[in-house]
């Protein structure tokens, strides 16, 4: 299985800043026949089920933000929210479909500074 | 739009069976190319998949639980289901459904809004 570490487990920052969450694959998840990252983030807020965010590393699903973006390439990826807003406090999972099992990250909650 | 909710007892007894019915609606869960799939999350923790069936009923499962799942659909209630058997308390956990692209766009969306399920006597 390809193991999905993210860091870091707990993450606080002051509304409008700059919120950087990481992601660490065991292994490549690049996916040659279109040179994409087959890794996905999700957000989880209290109570409710997972969100799509991001897919293909870096693909913003419809409807999100432009705030959120993903970057990173191979084993290392990040998700990047430029200006922290009230309502994205939740955890944020990493997850990659590279190979099966599909496996997700430990999560890493947000909250405001 | 698509939505899919999940259904079934939220207790159930340790060696017992637990099973749980995931309803779609806004399409058809014969859907050529879409997989459906369960995920759970102990309280407090994790993701974990535990296998995903194509329409065409093809199943696919998380080796570390294969030889306790089974997966299966019912085109005429556009249902899907998932049987876990000889549970204990480690399958605690909110059950959760979701489609997926498969092959090799394996993301989750949408998700049920998830049921708990406890294992305890």
């Amino acid at each position: 299985d390809i193991v999905m570490t993210q860091s870091p487990d707990s993450l606080a920052v002051s509304l409008g800043e700059r919120a950087t969450i990481n992601c660490k694959s065991s292994q490549s998840v690049l996916y040659s026949s279109n040179n994409k990252n087959s890794l996905a983030w999700y957000q989880q807020k209290p109570g409710q089920p997972p969100k799509l965010l991001i897919y293909w590393a870096s693909t913003r699903d419809s409807g999100v933000p432009d705030r959120f973006s993903g970057s990173g390439s191979g084993t290392d990826f990040t998700l990047t929210i430029s200006s922290l807003q009230a309502e994205d406090v939740a955890v944020y999972y990493c997850q990659q479909y590279y190979s099966s099992p599909p496996t997700f990250g430990q999560g890493t909650k947000l909250e405001i500074k | 739009q698509l939505q899919l909710q999940e259904s079934g007892p939220g207790l159930v007894k340790p060696s017992e069976t637990l099973s749980l019915t995931c309803t779609v609606s806004g399409g058809s869960i014969s859907s050529i190319s879409y997989y459906w799939g369960w995920i759970r999350q102990p309280p407090g923790k994790g993701l974990e998949w535990i296998g995903s069936i194509y329409y065409s009923g093809s199943t696919y499962y998380n080796p570390s639980l294969k030889s306790r799942v089974t997966i299966f659909v019912d085109r005429a209630k556009n249902q899907f289901s998932l049987k876990l058997s000889s549970v204990t308390a480690a399958d605690t956990a909110v059950y959760y459904c979701a489609k997926s692209n498969g092959d090799y766009s394996n993301w989750f969306d949408p998700w049920g809004q998830g049921t708990l399920v406890t294992v305890s006597s």
